[in-house]
């Protein structure tokens, strides 16, 4: 048990869908983050939330959008997406400027 | 951007040592990672180097980072089936941004 936990694990759906990501996690962070795992290619960074306020959106396109309620919550909200966009998604969450990130076991997005 | 190499694949025999290898070109990079992905699971970070630091070992790991040469090594030593994962060598220059490789996926056999 990471501590961070992420629904759905897997998830389907067809590009007029909207569907949304959950991240929760129970540490006690302040920080959060989303990134994004295609095959063969680096982890890639895609949001970071410090204290519930956005500080890194990585040239992200307007179909992805986050949202953070609170310190212990993280969503990804999806709309219009592209088959391109087919990967795991994986959250994390760390105390600010701590050297260590503790990670969630991803959701698999498929996009057909 | 930073950016950060490793190969893809790596293939030992249970028992053997393992060195998985990482190039990265930001020198101006502070705390350097591996993480561990196994199958079906998230990142968990293995262990991590500060830049003044050449060497770190941890039980069956040893990290060498080689700074002129912008290389981090991760050797596990006596490779058992259980380390068989995605290994990602990760780098940060500071705050919590961290910069991932694509991972080496580590097939151990028997």
């Amino acid at each position: 048990e990471t501590g961070v936990t992420q629904t759905p694990r897997h998830l389907v759906m067809g590009m007029t869908n909207k569907k949304s990501l959950k991240c929760e996690q129970h540490l006690g962070h302040n920080a959060m983050y989303w990134y994004k795992q295609s095959a063969k290619k680096p982890l890639e960074l895609m949001f970071v939330y410090n204290f519930k306020e956005q500080t890194e959106n990585n040239s992200v396109p307007s179909r992805f959008s986050p949202e953070c309620p609170n310190s212990s919550h993280l969503f990804l909200h999806l709309h219009t997406l592209q088959p391109e966009d087919s990967a795991l998604y994986l959250c994390a969450s760390s105390r600010p400027e701590s050297i260590e990130q503790f990670f969630g076991p991803g959701t698999r997005l498929t996009v057909l | 951007g930073e950016d950060v190499e490793q190969s893809l694949f790596l293939s030992v025999r249970e028992g053997d040592s393992s060195v998985i290898n990482c190039t990265y070109t930001d020198s101006s990079s502070t705390y350097l990672y591996w993480y561990k992905q196994e199958p079906g699971a998230g990142l968990q970070l293995l262990t991590y180097i500060f830049s003044n630091m050449d060497m770190k070992q941890d039980q069956r790991l040893t990290v060498l980072l080689n700074k002129k040469d912008k290389h981090l090594s991760l050797r596990i030593a006596d490779t058992q089936t259980g380390d068989s994962a995605i290994y990602f060598c990760a780098i940060t220059g500071g705050g919590n941004k961290l910069t991932f490789g694509t991972g080496t996926q580590l097939k151990v056999e028997l």
